[in-house]
């Protein structure tokens, strides 16, 4: 199976920082990786696909890159509203499979 | 718009079962693998198991954890998605998200159906 390695697991940055978490896959799965963003009680929401598609409705400050193993998503100018914490997940039929989270705190 | 309601959801005792089923609308049901994701209380996200699509006569695939304990369908003409939870253990406490797949990537998620298993 494959593996996704999330890091930093935890992450703290002021408003208007740019911030960067990494996921590497175990494999190469090409462009395949969605990133998630979830808030306390709540279902995640799509942030990202196919490595570097920004979901409709979502703020331009968010962005994916990468390919292969390595995939990372920025956040250009962070905002209060942007405490929470992120998952990658990869989608390489048929099995998937999520990073392990990384909790963002806004100092 | 895309909606998905999960329910059936409880307190059960530990080597118990459980049936959890999932409501899906506004898309056509059958063109799409359908997963059950997984959330321990504080704990991060787990890949539970997933229904393929018609093209690939819905065949099904379980993480290692769960595999032998749990079994999903589907209910096409209902536009219905099952977990069959067996065997129940401590650890498969969380709550249950169903979602679906399209090109890459699962959304929007529903709320999820909270499991416990406890004595």
């Amino acid at each position: 199976d494959i593996q996704m390695t999330q890091s930093p697991p935890t992450l703290s940055a002021a408003v208007g920082d740019r911030v960067t978490i990494t996921c590497r896959a175990s494999q190469s799965i090409d462009i395949w990786v969605a990133w998630y963003q979830q808030k306390p009680g709540k279902a995640p929401k799509l942030l990202i696909y196919k490595a570097s598609t920004l979901e409709s409705g979502v703020p331009s400050r968010f962005s994916g890159s990468g390919s292969g193993t390595e995939f990372t998503l920025t956040i250009s100018s962070l905002q209060p509203d942007d405490s929470a914490t992120y998952y990658c997940q990869h989608y390489y039929i048929p099995r998937t499979s999520f990073g392990q989270g990384t909790k963002l705190e806004i100092e | 718009e895309v909606q998905l309601v999960e329910s059936g959801g409880g307190l059960v005792q530990p080597g118990g079962s459980l049936r959890l089923s999932c409501a899906a609308s506004g898309f056509t049901f059958s063109d799409h693998d359908m997963d059950w994701v997984r959330q321990a209380p504080g704990k991060g996200l787990e890949w539970v198991g997933r229904s393929e699509n018609k093209p690939k006569n819905y065949n099904t695939e379980y993480a290692a954890s769960v595999k032998g304990r749990f079994t999903i369908s589907r209910d096409n003409s209902e536009n219905s998605l099952y977990l069959q939870m067996n065997s129940l253990k401590i650890e498969d406490s969380a709550v249950y998200y169903c979602v679906v797949w399209f090109n890459g990537y699962v959304a929007p998620w529903g709320r999820g159906t909270l499991v416990t298993v406890s004595s």
